[in-house]
């Protein structure tokens, strides 16, 4: 199976802030990688998919981008209503697999 | 608007089963694949199984081949997943999730999901 490597376990950021976050993939997944928010007590939600394409709905301030196998989601602005785990998941090769997630808090 | 709306989750003992309902509405249910991933404190996010349209098409992790069974009934818009010689292991949260209509691995619908707790 391929290993999705999640970083950071947790992150505390101000309101307005810049926050990166990021995934290796234990090989190569090309652009099959997806990035999902779960709001605490609710069930995760699409919010990227293609490494870049964003899901419907999604605000403008999430952005995804590729390095190699590294993956990052950016949230250029951070809103209160970001607050929430994050998750990524390559859609490369079957069984699909998930990063273990960044917990993301305001500061 | 699209829901999914999970059922049948509970408390059961090792070695015993459990079948768990998934019911959908608002989008064409017969146009979409469908899937289950379980989440667990320690494992965090485990897809589990996928249905083809159709239902002729099923996949399934290694961890539950030959324990589970995911089908559906487009007639009634709902899938299912029928899980056997149920291990402590299996404890978890199931969520229904819809693959997007493109890209069959990308799952652009959740439902609010089912506990499931195996233990005597």
């Amino acid at each position: 199976d391929i290993q999705m490597t999640q970083s950071p376990a947790s992150l505390s950021a101000s309101l307005e802030e810049i926050v990166t976050i990021t995934c290796q993939a234990s090989q190569n997944i090309g652009n099959w990688l997806a990035w999902y928010q779960q709001k605490p007590g609710k069930s995760p939600q699409l919010l990227i998919y293609g490494t870049t394409s964003l899901a419907d709905g999604v605000p403008s301030r999430f952005s995804g981008s590729r390095s190699g196998t590294q993956y990052s989601l950016k949230i250029s602005r951070l809103q209160v209503e970001d607050i929430g785990i994050y998750y990524c998941q390559q859609a490369s090769s079957t069984p699909p697999t998930f990063g273990s997630g960044t917990k993301l808090e305001i500061k | 608007e699209v829901q999914l709306v999970e059922s049948g989750g509970g408390l059961v003992q090792p070695g015993r089963s459990l079948k768990l309902s998934c019911a959908a509405s608002g989008f064409t249910f017969s146009n979409y694949g469908m899937a289950w991933v379980r989440q667990t404190p320690t494992k965090g996010l485990e897809w589990v199984a996928s249905i083809s349209t159709g239902g002729g098409n099923t996949y399934y992790r290694d961890s539950v081949k030959g324990r589970f069974t995911i089908s559906r009934d487009n007639a009634k818009n709902t899938q299912y997943l029928q899980m056997d010689s149920l291990r402590s292991e299996d404890t978890a949260t199931y969520y229904c999730a819809r693959p997007s209509v493109r890209y069959y691995w990308y799952f652009d619908f959740w439902g609010p999901g089912t506990m499931v707790t195996v233990s005597s």
